[in-house]
């Protein structure tokens, strides 16, 4: 998961493998939650997001599912592709306009 | 699709220069926004503007300052550039009614204070 610190963790996944992704969030209040993703030499791309008064969200091979019990994110990548190599962030959205970023993760697939 | 363009990808200043990063957006978007990316840090906002001549500190303005002076176009500018502010910086902008938070990005500049 995600945390601050000088060193990028990074998750190694096989190709056709599913991905988990974790995040933790700091902010009760935040409104919505937020991935993004970072491939080289790029900024990041929103992938998706999901509003607090939900559980789960789906979209294309990637699910995202909020418990804010505990205060924790994660983004599930169906079947990995070569093509989902980057760095994910994820994000919380506190007050309007005010986007707060984690540190990110790093996904390795291996071909 | 929106675009978002950094004037610089890489750029090399001395300590001391006055420097300008520019960003141009071309989805009419209102809200623009100028951020840092460090290592281990994430992405830390140093300025936002949701409308032309409007601006709001992020988290990290000390040392910057912006301009906008019209809707497309986004200025985040060093007055004398330190070598702590070495750093990648990113600009992003967003339409309205998302809050913000759904943001396009633009590619990145790499600025090397010496």
């Amino acid at each position: 998961g995600e945390s601050v610190g000088l060193h990028l963790p990074t998750l190694s996944v096989q190709e056709g493998d599913n991905s988990i992704i974790n995040c933790a969030y700091s902010n009760s209040a935040s409104d919505y939650f937020i991935w993004y993703k970072q491939e080289s030499g790029k900024g990041p791309q929103f992938i998706i997001d999901i509003r607090s008064n939900m559980d789960k969200r789906q979209g294309q091979r990637v699910t995202v599912l909020l418990n804010k019990t505990v205060k924790h994110l994660s983004l599930q990548i169906a079947a990995t592709q070569p093509g989902d190599s980057a760095v994910y962030f994820c994000a919380e959205q506190g007050g309007y306009q005010k986007v707060t970023f984690g540190t990110g993760t790093k996904l390795q697939v291996i071909p | 699709d929106v675009k978002v363009t950094q004037s610089s990808r890489y750029l090399v200043k001395r300590t001391g220069e006055k420097v300008f990063l520019e960003c141009v957006q071309d989805m009419d978007h209102e809200n623009m926004f100028w951020y840092r990316q460090d290592p281990g840090l994430g992405l830390r906002l140093i300025y936002f503007s949701y409308d032309v001549k409007m601006k709001e500190k992020g988290d990290i303005p000390e040392g910057y300052s912006v301009s906008r002076e019209k809707k497309e176009r986004f200025s985040l500018i060093l007055e004398s550039a330190s070598t702590n502010q070495t750093s990648m910086y990113l600009c992003a902008s967003s339409p309205p009614g998302t809050g913000g938070y759904e943001q396009f990005f633009g590619p990145g500049t790499r600025l090397t204070v010496l």
